[in-house]
Parts: structure tokens; sequence; C-alpha cells
């Protein structure tokens, strides 16, 4: 079975300027988690979809940081603009169902902000 | 949110058994035990998961005891390629006290 795939690896950005991330879930998992992890820290929940309608996105900057499944299926991570606190990997996870099922993750996407 | 306890780094030996401890004194009734496993540069792994007393699959053993209070992940005859950082979680099904990870445990593995 397809793993979780992320796009791009690696993306390096000026502050105040734009990215945007892409996440395509394992096939038939109705949720998808987007989260950011910081150097040296463990992954900390941005925002959970359930289908394509948010379920928990209190940890979000919702400022700068935007999201969105259509469809319920791929999922976009945007923000702007950037700050160098941004600098992270941003990992998608998906999972058949929320909470305590199993979290396939991506490879992830690291973010540098200069 | 339900706060998990772990040591921040461990080292061992090739072949030997290790055990990481992890503390979550306030576990809530309908809380699940979920222990992830992360290499550099990926996403953490699913490694075991449990609600009480012991589990095992063909990578680890989780050991609760009856207060639940506390979890043992059990990694027998570790390799180098065990080498990365494990995470205890701690969540229920419904949703209300979700799977949060901490800072997760540094596990080093030397020949």
């Amino acid at each position: 079975e397809a793993g979780v795939a992320q796009s791009p690896r690696y993306k390096i950005i000026e502050k105040r300027q734009s990215v945007a991330f892409w996440c395509n879930p394992i096939s038939g998992h109705a949720t998808l988690y987007w989260y950011q992890q910081i150097l040296g820290q463990g992954p900390k929940l941005l925002i959970q979809f359930q289908n394509n309608g948010v379920v928990d996105d209190s940890q979000l900057p919702k400022d700068r940081f935007s999201a969105e499944r259509l469809k319920g299926v791929d999922s976009t991570l945007k923000i702007q603009p950037a700050k160098l606190e941004d600098s992270a990997v941003y990992l998608c996870a998906s999972s058949y169902r929320p909470n305590t099922d199993t979290q396939y993750f991506g490879p992830g996407t690291r973010l540098t902000v200069l | 949110l339900a706060k998990t306890t772990q040591p921040i780094s461990m080292d061992s030996y090739e072949g030997q058994e290790v055990n990481i401890t992890c503390s979550h004194n306030n576990i809530a009734t309908n809380d699940y035990i979920t222990w992830y496993q992360q290499f550099p540069s990926q996403g953490p792994r699913f490694i075991i998961q449990g609600y009480k007393t012991k589990v095992t699959n063909e990578v680890a053993s989780l050991f609760i005891p009856a207060d639940r209070k506390s979890s043992t992940l059990s990694l027998p005859r570790v390799s180098l390629s065990d080498t990365a950082v494990y995470y205890c979680l701690v969540g229920d099904t419904g949703g209300g006290n979700k799977l949060t990870f901490g800072t997760g445990t540094q596990l080093k593995v030397e020949l």
C-alpha cells in the first residue's frame, strides 16, 4: 500500500514570503493531521481534519497559517507571511479513524526561513 | 491533555534489552498508551499500543501496571538500527484527550 506522500521535501524562503505544502494521505484514511516539528522537539499538532471538516485547529497560528482539505483527500498547508520561527519540518499524517488509530506519517517538508 | 514524562536520553549496546519508562500520572479511564519511533529525517512510526497489562508484537513489548500511571516499552536485543527517538503518547478514542507528542527519549545503541 502506498504511504503518505508530501511535497516538496525541502523549501527555502525569505521571511515574509509565502509557502505551501501538499499532502496526499493513504487511500481510505478519513483523518488527516498536519504537525510542525521544530529541531529537537516532538511533533506539535497544527490541525486535524476528519474527511474535509476541521476537527481541531487550536494550535494553528491562524493569522498566518491556513489549511484545507478539499474533497476529503489531498490537503494543503499554507504559511503567509512566513517568519523565521516557522523554520521546521512539517509532517502530514493520516489514519483510518481519529485519535488512537495508528497514524501513518509522510517524510515531511523541511522549511528554512531566512 | 495527559502529560507524559520520559528520560531525555538512554544509551545501550547491541544485543541488550532496553526498557524505556514513561510516566503519565493523570491518565484518564478512556486513555490508551501509544509508542512511536522516529529516525532522523523521517516521520514517526507506530510501534505499539496498549490499555493495560502487557502487549507484545513482533518488535516490542509494552508493560502497563494496574494503576496505569506509567508504562514501559521493552525492546529485546537492540541493534544499531534501533537508534532513534521514542515517543510515549496518551490519549483516548473519543477525542477528549488527544494524542500529544512530548520531547521523547533519544536511544543510542552502540557496538
